[in-house]
This record gives C-alpha cells, structure tokens and sequence, in this order.
C-alpha cells in the first residue's frame, strides 16, 4: 500500500544549529503538505509544496519538493528554541476519497538553549 | 474568531462507558476529519466526513462511531467496543487549498 517515510524520528540540536527533516513517498506525489505540532499542541499547516523541484521559504525554514515529485525536505536554518515541535509531512491518499491525507510519523525536535 | 473547537481538553472515564468527543468549527469547511495520536506517532484516520449527513470509515474506525447532522458539528462516540481508547483525539476540517485545519484535541484517559 501507498506508504510515507520521514526521517529522522528525532533530532537534537544545540540552538543555532541547522536541522533538517526528510520525507519520502513510495508513490509520485501531486502535492506534499508540511505541519508543526509544538508539544502539547495539534497540527498547524506550514506550507503545501506543488510544482516538480520547487524551492518554498517561510523565514528561516525553507521546504523543498524533489524533482521526481516523491521526495519533500524542511530545512531550519539556525534553530531557535521556538523551533521545538514535531514536524509533520503529509501527502494526498490515493484510492479513496480526494482530500485525505497520509501523515508521516513526524520528526521531533529538540533545541538546547 | 474562526476555527476549530474541540471539548473537552482532558477527558477520564472508566472502562466499559461510551464517552462523545465534541467537535464544531466555523470555517464553512465540507469536509471534517477525526485522527487519532499516540505517543511518538503520527495520525491515523479515524472517521472523515465529505459533506453533511455522509461519513466514511477511516483506517482505525472499529470502536468507534460518528455523526455528521449539521455542516459545523462532527462528534466521535469511543466506545466500549475499542480496546485501547487512551490516546490524544484530533479533529480537523479541510479548506479549499486541501490544507487540514485541526482544532486543540482531546486528551481521553480511559481507566
């Protein structure tokens, strides 16, 4: 069945450090979302990603969709403790009802003052 | 304001009851979703409802039930049928863009 795979499950990082979390699809993708959930928190939509190798920045966070359309990446830029959440991909469910989606399992930050 | 509510924000009961999660949201969305989280996971599909009055079963529907009466109201009812309801229960709508827009949750602890 159609699967998502992000990765990593955690990260790390001292503030100011760069962090990047990947996601990736066994099927070609129409579009790919990106969400952050802070702890205790819900989902919050980030940005939705559309064309082949589009390039997408929202501050410090820049969103990449790969060239095949089966791959999407978050890249944070300088890690802020604001920063701390789970970062969630998720992408459109093929072969049921148009609008669902697929989440990945997230990525979990984490950022040392 | 728009959005998403959800309540209550915790939530206990023994086991053996039936519980209803509230869900409401303002946005004029058709399409409403309920996802369930566990610790370190993502979300699973619970319920989705398209368009009032019309609901489909999501990956992880046994145990539970919805209703889908008016545009902005999409409550789930856990019931004793569902093995392991202790989890953290998210609803969403859907807006034009196919973003999910989610409310606050409900976190269910089931003893």
């Amino acid at each position: 069945g159609q699967q998502v795979m992000q990765i990593p499950q955690y990260q790390h990082v001292q503030e100011g450090e760069d962090f990047t979390t990947y996601c990736n699809s066994s099927t070609t993708l129409s579009n790919i979302q990106w969400y952050k959930q802070r702890p205790g928190g819900h989902p919050v939509f980030l940005i939705q990603l559309v064309k082949s190798g589009e390039v997408k920045k929202q501050k410090r966070l820049t969103f990449q969709f790969g060239e095949a359309k089966k791959n999407s990446s978050l890249h944070i830029t300088a890690t802020q403790t604001t920063d701390v959440g789970t970062y969630f991909c998720a992408v459109p469910f093929y072969g049921g009802s148009q609008g669902n989606l697929i989440f990945g399992k997230g990525t979990k930050l984490s950022v040392k003052p | 304001d728009g959005g998403i509510t959800q309540s209550p924000k915790y939530l206990f009961r023994k086991e053996g009851q039936n519980v209803t999660l509230s869900c409401e949201q303002n946005l004029n969305h058709d399409a409403m979703y309920w996802y369930r989280q566990d610790p370190g996971q993502g979300l699973r599909l619970i319920y989705y409802s398209q368009i009032v009055n019309d609901f489909q079963k999501g990956d992880i529907a046994e145990g539970y039930s919805v209703s889908r009466e008016k545009k902005e109201s999409f409550p789930l009812t856990v019931t004793s049928a569902q093995k392991n309801p202790t989890a953290f229960y998210l609803c969403a709508s859907r807006g034009r863009g196919g973003e999910q827009y989610f409310g606050p949750g409900t976190r269910l602890t089931v003893t």
